[in-house]
């Protein structure tokens, strides 16, 4: 079936650095890829939807300087948190639609997340 | 915009008890609707969605485009089904649907108790 691998599974840094966080579809090509931030027992919130050779879409209120989103490749797409601080620390999941029929929308694949703890 | 609300942030029942999450949508168009399930320490996966017509793990959902709701129902809950449930939904189908972003609900977070 498909995967998506994320890397790392949790990173410690320290504030004012900066944080990469990868996304890879394993067997599959994802054009597109979605970034999500999870609190803890909390919503999954979209932060961004990653298009493979051009610019990401952030959605509404996410810094796009803060996290920059590369996606160079069919099968990976990059997080880069910038300048982390305390409030950055959080869950940092991201999906790919996942190969499907045609005329049906694919099931997203996510992977297993980045617990980000910025001190 | 679309939206989806699941009303009930927690849902807590008995094993063997029937249980019932809410998800409410707004869409215009032809929505296609989804539960994901996120059990505990393991990620996010699909669990149905509408247009599959099926039962995963005697979960079912069905489309009330009246009530623009998409209920996911069992009647007799396990233990097991303790878990973080999300109600998603998206406009168009078709490959190109791929590329478009879901509308996520808040969740609910089920504890099904022995």
């Amino acid at each position: 079936g498909a995967v998506v691998s994320q890397h790392p599974s949790w990173v410690i840094c320290k504030s004012g650095t900066s944080v990469k966080i990868e996304c890879r579809s394993l067997d599959f090509q994802a054009t597109t890829m979605f970034w999500y931030r999870q609190f803890p027992k909390q919503s999954l919130m979209l932060m961004a939807t990653s298009n493979e050779g051009s610019k990401a879409t952030y959605e509404q209120g996410v810094e796009k300087d803060k996290f920059l989103i590369n996606h160079a490749s069919l099968t990976l797409s990059t997080l880069t948190v910038t300048s982390a601080h305390p409030e950055d620390s959080s869950f940092y999941i991201c999906s790919a639609p996942g190969p499907g029929p045609l005329g049906l929308r694919a099931p997203l694949h996510f992977g297993n997340g980045t617990r980000l703890t910025v001190t | 915009a679309q939206r989806v609300t699941q009303p009930e942030k927690l849902l807590s029942v008995f094993k063997g008890a029937p249980v019932e999450l809410k998800c409410n949508y707004s869409y215009s168009g032809s929505p296609e609707l989804f539960w994901y399930v996120q059990y505990s320490r393991q990620r996010l996966q699909l669990l149905l969605r509408h247009i599959s017509r099926e039962s995963i793990k005697g979960f079912t959902a069905d489309l009330n485009k009246g009530e623009t709701s998409f209920h996911l129902k069992k009647p007799f809950a396990q233990e097991e089904d303790s878990a973080m449930y999300y109600c998603a939904s998206g406009g168009g189908t078709g490959n190109a649907g791929n590329n478009r972003k879901l509308i996520w609900g808040l969740g609910t977070s089920l504890a099904v108790n022995p």
